[in-house]
């Protein structure tokens, strides 16, 4: 129950096009519900984030898009670039204790 | 300067070594956390900590110690080196009564246990 599922584990977009990235969870406590980006020889860093209390976040070209009854939530990507092939986290925490639960990550490539 | 610095960034070590892999933290925050990254493995949690007397085991504890010897500083052993534990380690720290609880990451320590 306190697995986040992510997927696809790669993915491979042209320049211009939209990567959508999924995560599901289990554990309805959680409520606080990150994205990271992480570049090679990088540690991940806070990319957007979202509250179950809203249904879309938007910052510049990235979106989440968090479903509370499917208890799912997605990043999307607009008119992707080469510069945002990176490896992405989602994770997922609750009020009990903010420690993050991760999914095991997508290697994005954006071909030029 | 980093917010989150870790030494060394690159490690060879041969197997039955004890190593230490450091992070200290310019953030102010409690709660510390030691990772390690593999390919296709995404983050496993080794041991945290939410304060210098509260240290805890991650899912990966087995082979690895930790010490927190300050608020700032956190530090994790491997008492005696073997191969599979060849990856990259990551620290990190996080504030739950900041604005978000967000994780901030230190740039890692890639260690090869030859």
């Amino acid at each position: 129950q306190q697995q986040v599922k992510q997927s696809p584990q790669s993915l491979i977009v042209q320049k211009g096009g939209i990567p959508i990235i999924n995560c599901a969870y289990e554990n309805t406590a959680f409520d606080y519900f990150p994205w990271y980006q992480q570049f090679p020889g990088k540690g991940p860093a806070l990319l957007i984030a979202i509250r179950p209390d809203v249904s879309e976040k938007k910052e510049g070209r990235f979106t989440i898009s968090f479903n509370k009854s499917a208890k799912q939530f997605s990043l999307h990507i607009m008119d992707s670039q080469p510069g945002d092939s990176a490896t992405y986290f989602c994770a997922a925490s609750s009020a009990s204790n903010y420690q993050l639960i991760w999914g095991a990550g997508t290697k994005l490539i954006i071909k030029p | 300067d980093a917010d989150v610095t870790q030494t060394p960034r690159n490690r060879i070590t041969k197997t039955g070594k004890r190593i230490m892999l450091e992070c200290s933290q310019t953030k102010g925050h409690d709660r510390m956390y030691w990772y390690r990254q593999d390919p296709g493995l995404g983050l496993r949690l080794i041991y945290y900590s939410f304060d210098v007397k509260d240290i805890n085991k991650g899912e990966i504890s087995d082979g690895y110690s930790v010490s927190r010897q300050a608020q700032a500083k956190f530090s994790l052993s491997l008492e005696s080196a073997i191969p599979n534990q060849t990856a990259l380690y990551f620290c990190a720290t996080s504030d739950p009564q900041g604005a978000h609880y967000g994780y901030t990451f230190g740039s890692g320590t890639r260690l090869t246990v030859v």
